[in-house]
């Protein structure tokens, strides 16, 4: 089993709608976690931060966690043809800094 | 902002070459990484530091080695290369250990090994 998973995807979704990415880990002693987007040819870049269950907005963006089920999720509220890129999740095991990264899933959200 | 930067975006060597790829950070970040990326595998970490001459393996340090003489850069030499170190490689810096820093990646290389 990876230590985070993502499906792959591609997510195609309609402009407006609702996206929604998922993430799973298998270290229970997780601290942090961490959404960043990748647009083709492009470094990563970070979009959203979760540390506590729950829900956290931040404009068109909610991050969703769930310790319990270890599990955490991104939605992107009014999709864009602009939100169109590879969105990667990220976990830090607290061990100094150290992410380990899902393989990322392909949104594509058309006109 | 935090600028990291890689030497090359591109780069085209031979099977046997000794590589070194570059990364400079700006900011006096105690961490640093390098990471490979591949199609369908997300992020693999290679290897990170905390300090100036201080390097630990992350999950695929074989046939990679890497230096920090300096604290604002860290080298990611490839020894003798291999067609399957083909991939983008992607260098980052972090502030501190804690768990709420925020990673900074460079503009990554794209390393093509014939």
């Amino acid at each position: 089993q990876k230590e985070v998973e993502q499906n792959s995807g591609p997510l195609s979704v309609p402009e407006g709608a609702i996206a929604s990415l998922n993430c799973t880990y298998s270290d229970r002693g997780s601290q942090s976690f961490f959404w960043y987007r990748q647009y083709s040819g492009k470094s990563p870049e970070l979009i959203m931060s979760i540390y506590s269950n729950g829900d956290k907005e931040d404009g068109r963006f909610t991050a969703q966690l769930n310790k319990a089920s270890q599990y955490v999720s991104l939605l992107i509220r009014d999709s864009q043809p602009s939100d169109s890129a590879t969105y990667l999740c990220a976990v830090n095991r607290n061990q100094g800094g150290k992410l380990i990264f899902g393989q990322g899933t392909e949104l594509s959200v058309k006109p | 902002d935090v600028k990291v930067t890689q030497s090359s975006r591109y780069l085209v060597k031979r099977t046997g070459e000794k590589v070194f790829l570059e990364c400079v950070q700006d900011m006096d970040h105690e961490n640093m990484f390098w990471y490979r990326q591949d199609p369908g595998l997300g992020l693999r970490l290679i290897y990170f530091s905390y300090d100036v001459k201080m390097k630990e393996k992350g999950d695929i340090p074989e046939g990679y080695s890497v230096s920090r003489e300096k604290k604002e850069r860290f080298s990611l030499i490839l020894e003798s290369a291999s067609t399957n170190q083909t991939s983008m490689y992607l260098c980052a810096s972090l502030r501190g250990a804690a768990t709420n820093e925020k990673l900074f990646f460079g503009s990554g290389t794209q390393l093509s090994v014939l």
